[in-house]
């Protein structure tokens, strides 16, 4: 099976911009989930969709948002993007039912100048 | 405090050394314990994952969960200077379906 994919890999964008990452999961999962990666703060989750549907959301300010399509391939967007906001995005998905474990891709790596 | 505390090392030790690797956490609801490898500039990796207290072997990995403590550890037998990366425990509470990552800890195996 192939695993997550994320698209773009790397990302360069301004204070005020706003940007959409993709991500799709690994076949027949029905769950993703975002997370952030920073140095400072670690993986932090940011939200999970399932069938179109979020379920959770972490601590993250309203300008971090995403849906879930059809096919169960997702998007995140940030709007108004800081300097802060500067991090490696990560997509896992899962089966979504009782399998629990989350499977990760290669992440997007932004950086907001 | 932090929900799930990790040493974050670094953790240098020689090529065929036993590994040691502990998280403690403070959330009674975590059900799923998961360990996660992270090489430079990738994604995490799944590694392991119990469920409950317990252990549980795989290869050279054994993952142990002491929920009575509140303690996650990871085992590494035999280490192999490919097992140099950052390792990150990761419990979910069901309820939440998210992972709380530890800090993550890197290990060095020195050949």
């Amino acid at each position: 099976k192939a695993g997550v994919t994320q698209t773009p890999r790397y990302l360069i964008k301004t204070r005020g911009q706003q940007v959409t990452l993709s991500c799709s999961p690994i076949s027949g999962h029905r769950s993703v989930s975002w997370y952030q990666q920073t140095p400072g703060q670690g993986l932090q989750f940011l939200f999970e969709y399932f069938s179109e549907t979020q379920r959770n959301k972490g601590n993250f300010p309203g300008r971090f948002s995403g849906r879930q399509f059809s096919n169960s391939r997702s998007e995140m967007n940030v709007s108004t993007l800081e300097l802060g906001d500067s991090a490696l995005y990560l997509c896992a998905s899962s089966a979504g039912l009782k399998q629990e474990t989350q499977y990760f891709g290669p992440g997007t790596r932004l950086l907001v100048l | 405090q932090k929900e799930v505390e990790q040493d974050p090392g670094p953790l240098s030790v020689p090529e065929g050394a036993i590994v040691s690797l502990n998280c403690t956490y403070s959330n009674s609801a975590f059900q799923y314990f998961m360990w996660y490898r992270q090489y430079s500039r990738k994604g995490p990796e799944l590694l392991m994952y119990t469920y409950s207290s317990g252990n549980k072997e795989d290869g050279r990995f054994t993952a142990q969960v002491d929920k009575s403590s509140k303690y996650i550890s990871l085992f590494i037998r035999d280490s192999q200077p490919s097992d140099s990366a950052t390792y990150l425990c990761a419990p979910m509470d069901t309820g939440r379906r998210a992972l709380t990552f530890g800090s993550g800890t890197r290990l060095q195996v020195q050949p």
